[in-house]
């Protein structure tokens, strides 16, 4: 059971718009930034999403963060092929003094 | 360009401990830390620990505390996280990743190293 709870799928059709949701509590994401990776099959997990909203160089601007009270949300818009993979969020947990990931959810491109 | 390169594959017998190492190139060493995180199969990332590059600081997970022991060899800017004691259910692909240099709620990991999987069976 994760501390952040995340939907296990979705899915979407190329092109279209798809959100990814994390939600956790005010020890968490209510009081701390969250972060976005990004696994794709047989690779190393990428950083997507740093501090709720802030894209790494490199990072098409199709992928978009926000966070909201004790919630935050990925999306991916222009959906692509080679987006399907699993995605997770992390926030540090305060009551762990560590940090905690979303169970992950993997993105289908139908 | 900023790498992180790991050791190869392992297989342990339980109770055994494990050392895997994590080699840093294309930037300085010491001017950030490393985080380790593991993933079992078929399950989700799991946070490890982190420690400074800078003076070696160390914060554990708590429900590895004990057991886990994270080092640094700053003339070879390598990472090291050994486990002990050794169950079946540390059987998982670690991965260490580039954090910042002080532990902090508004940090991230970038870039990953390729993962090592380690499989703990008798």
């Amino acid at each position: 059971q994760s501390v952040l709870t995340q939907p296990p799928s979705a899915s979407g059709t190329p092109g279209q718009r798809v959100t990814i949701s994390c939600s956790g509590s005010s020890s968490n994401i209510g009081g701390n930034t969250v972060n976005w990776y990004q696994h794709l099959p047989g690779t190393a997990p990428k950083l997507l999403i740093y501090r709720n909203n802030q894209r790494p160089s490199g990072v098409p601007d199709r992928f978009s963060g926000s966070k909201s009270g004790t919630s935050a949300s990925l999306a991916i818009s222009g959906l692509q092929s080679e987006d399907e993979g699993d995605y997770y969020c992390a926030a540090w947990e305060d009551s762990l003094n560590g940090w905690v990931f979303g169970g992950g959810t993997k993105l289908t491109v139908l | 360009q900023v790498q992180l390169v790991q050791s190869g594959a392992e297989v342990k017998k339980p109770g055994a401990s494990v050392k895997v190492s994590c080699k840093a190139s294309g930037y300085t060493f010491t001017n950030y830390g490393i985080t380790w995180v593991r993933q079992a199969p078929g399950q989700g990332l799991e946070w490890m620990g982190w420690i400074s590059g800078y003076n070696g600081n160390t914060k554990y997970a708590q429900h590895l505390q004990g057991r886990v022991t994270m080092t640094r060899d700053t003339s070879t800017s390598t990472a090291y996280m050994e486990l002990r004691s050794l169950r079946s259910d540390d059987t998982a692909v670690y991965y260490c990743a580039r954090d910042l240099a002080a532990i902090g709620t508004g940090n991230w990991f970038d870039p990953w190293g390729q993962g090592t999987l380690v499989t703990v069976s008798s």
